[in-house]
């Protein structure tokens, strides 16, 4: 059964706080991907990375930086977090262009 | 870059009525067009998805359909059950780019009742 694995279901951080998210997939995928899930405004794409050490911005990446040392590994940074970037954070993985992304169970990030 | 509309945001049918949720894409070069179906407390799953060479696709009591020239697509869900409530988005990508880049559309919350 293939899995995307967050490494937290929920976190409530201070703002300022250097904030980690993990994910980690066993699928051998090339691709993985952020997401950031808000009502009424969908899935938004934060950044992915298509290689190891490699990475793009996605459409909305201000606030945040990302880390692929391993090809199964993909990190979400919030430098210093603040109160606007409390949302479901949602990590995704595929294996290449037009394949299913399989979505891991999301982080529920709340920034007080 | 690529826009992609979704409606109706909420959706309530009787069980065994059908659903229908519309999307519209704005990039010509989009070719791949999943849907994801979200349930509560979990990440979206694939349920199915349709690419720019095919006007149709079903599985099942769903399907999809793809209107290239007015740059929109659909899903159906016939016989509709309880258990089809969830949150559903659908998504455009172009391979074209050599990479995934999947927009999403801002759900439809189908809510059947029994």
């Amino acid at each position: 059964d293939v899995k995307v694995t967050q490494s937290s279901r929920y976190l409530v951080k201070r703002t300022g706080e250097k904030v980690f998210l993990e994910c980690v997939q066993d699928m051998d995928h090339e691709n993985m991907f952020w997401y950031r899930q808000d009502p009424g405004l969908g899935l938004r794409l934060i950044y992915f990375s298509y290689d190891v050490k490699m990475k793009e911005k996605g459409d909305i990446p201000e606030g945040y930086s990302v880390s692929r040392e391993k090809k199964e590994r993909f990190s979400l940074i919030l430098e210093s977090a603040s109160t606007n970037q409390t949302s479901m954070y949602l990590c995704a993985s595929c294996e290449g262009p037009n394949t299913e992304a399989f979505f891991g169970q999301g982080t529920r990030l709340t920034v007080v | 870059g690529e826009n992609v509309e979704q409606h109706p945001s909420t959706l309530s049918v009787q069980e065994g009525d059908s659903a229908v949720i519309k999307c519209t894409y704005s990039d010509s070069a989009s070719n791949y067009f999943p849907w994801y179906k979200q349930e509560l407390g979990k990440g979206p799953q694939l349920i199915i998805d349709i690419r720019s060479n095919v006007g149709e696709k079903k599985d099942q009591r769903i399907a999809v359909t793809l209107n290239k020239t007015a740059k929109h697509f659909s899903l159906h869900i016939t016989e509709t059950q309880p258990e089809d409530s969830a949150v559903y988005f659908c998504a455009a990508s172009n391979r074209n780019t050599g990479f995934q880049k999947l927009v999403f559309g801002t759900g439809t919350r189908l809510l059947v009742s029994p």
